[in-house]
């Protein structure tokens, strides 16, 4: 079975600029989860998604958005890039019945912003 | 104060001795316990889950839940070497479809 995919693997933006990250979650899952992970705040939630609602929100800014489509793979886009937007970006996927079910992570996009 | 904390280490645990990893949380609403180890480089795996006060034990691994004093920990037995890795305590709670709140992680070393 095919874990989380998570392209690309790595990413160089500029300040200003935007980005889209994918995430295709493990077959049957139907929820994904994106978090943000930097070496001094650790994982933070950024959102989740469900039969392609956004299910539940973290305490971001406007500027980061997301996305899931009817095979329940996710994109994350991230407008107007800052130098503190350089982090690595986590999805997750599970099956989405309950809040405490396994999450299962992708490997990541590691985002640097210039 | 954050909603997670954990001793950021570095942990230096002797191969072979007790690695105890602890976590507070400040929600008292919180209601299931996760741990999860993340090697350098890699994404976070589950390794532990629980919801109840006491112990749970699985394999080399013990989490205890202490809800009135709001932390939970984790005991690795037998340390080995490739135990060194970040781990990373997370709560949620149980009702509705709430997110997991990770704490920042505590950096473990095996010494062998």
């Amino acid at each position: 079975k095919a874990g989380v995919t998570q392209t690309p693997r790595y990413l160089i933006k500029t300040r200003g600029q935007q980005v889209t990250l994918s995430c295709s979650p493990i077959s049957g899952h139907r929820s994904v989860s994106w978090y943000q992970q930097t070496p001094g705040q650790g994982l933070q939630f950024l959102f989740e998604y469900f039969s392609e609602t956004q299910r539940n929100k973290g305490n971001f800014p406007g500027r980061f958005s997301g996305r899931q489509f009817s095979n329940s793979r996710s994109e994350m886009n991230v407008s107007t890039l800052e130098l503190g937007d350089s982090a690595l970006y986590l999805c997750a996927s599970s099956l989405g019945r309950t809040a405490n079910e396994k999450l299962f992570f992708g490997s990541g996009t590691q985002l640097s912003v210039l | 104060q954050k909603e997670v904390e954990q001793n950021s280490g570095p942990l230096s645990v002797p191969e072979g001795a007790i690695a105890s990893l602890n976590c507070t949380y400040s929600d008292r609403g919180s209601q299931s316990f996760f741990w999860y180890r993340q090697y350098s480089g890699k994404s976070p795996e589950l390794i532990m889950f629980i919801y109840s006060n006491g112990d749970k034990e699985d394999g080399r691994f013990t989490a205890q839940l202490n809800k009135a004093s709001q932390y939970v920990s984790l005991l690795i037995r037998d340390s080995q070497p490739s135990d060194s890795a970040t781990y990373l305590c997370a709560v949620s709670r149980i009702f509705g479809n709430e997110k997991l709140t990770f704490g920042t992680g505590t950096r473990l070393t095996i010494i062998p």
